[in-house]
């Protein structure tokens, strides 16, 4: 069971292609995430928000643009991305604050090929 | 940086018991985490050590060595549905989790 879903499940794209995939969370968190998960690879923390803020930015390539418009929704907007970018992008959400465990819960992922 | 390592593989008889191990250097120390991780789905929470010491869950448990930086998820009572990636990860600070490769547990009969 989860309470965190994301669309589309799976994306073709091409490099000169704009798209945006989707995360949204029905557990009243108030802190998101998108990881990128390659195989074989440890998951990648791309970007974080709290409360609707961006509060970490690791390093992640301009082609990939997050944004938070409330806390139960979040983006990733893609573009002229290049055939390495190819994996599963996870969107995870978590209840931030002290005395909280803090465990964050995972959506689905979407699927993404670059031709 | 992050380092956490644990193995890639493991093969075990269903009914059987295995253990992961996973140990970690990390600039900070503020919990660990087990996910279990089936092909194509979601990553999902298992369990969570922050103090010395086993926490049990049914037939899993977890088990943690702050001062050793090593942690280990048990299995117990293996069955099939058990197969599936496991990934320890360690949340260094305020809300970064640094997660290892992964391993692949096959269960078989």
């Amino acid at each position: 069971e989860t309470g965190v879903t994301q669309t589309p499940r799976h994306l073709v794209m091409g490099m000169t292609n704009k798209k945006s995939l989707k995360c949204e969370q029905h557990l009243g968190h108030n802190a998101m995430y998108w990881y990128k998960q390659s195989a074989k690879k440890p998951l990648e923390l791309m970007f974080v928000y709290s409360l609707e803020e961006r509060v970490e930015n690791n390093s992640v390539p301009s082609r990939f643009s997050p944004e938070c418009p409330n806390s139960s929704h979040l983006f990733l907007h893609l573009h002229t991305l290049q055939p390495e970018d190819s994996a599963l992008y996870l969107c995870a959400s978590s209840q931030s604050g002290a005395g909280t465990q803090e465990t964050q819960y995972f959506g689905p992922g979407t699927r993404l090929l670059v031709l | 940086g992050q380092n956490i390592d644990q193995p890639t593989e493991m093969t075990a008889t269903e009914g059987a018991i295995v253990q992961i191990n996973c140990t970690y250097q990390t600039s900070g120390f503020n919990g660990l985490f087990w996910y279990q991780q089936h092909a194509g789905e979601a990553p999902t929470f298992l369990s969570y050590n922050v103090l010395d010491g086993l926490e049990e869950k049914g037939r899993f448990s977890s088990f943690l060595s702050r001062s050793k930086g090593y942690s280990y998820l048990l299995l117990k009572e293996l069955q099939m549905k058990d197969s599936a990636s496991y990934l320890c990860a360690v949340r260094d600070g305020d809300y970064k989790l640094s997660f290892g490769a992964g391993t692949t547990v096959t269960v078989r009969a």
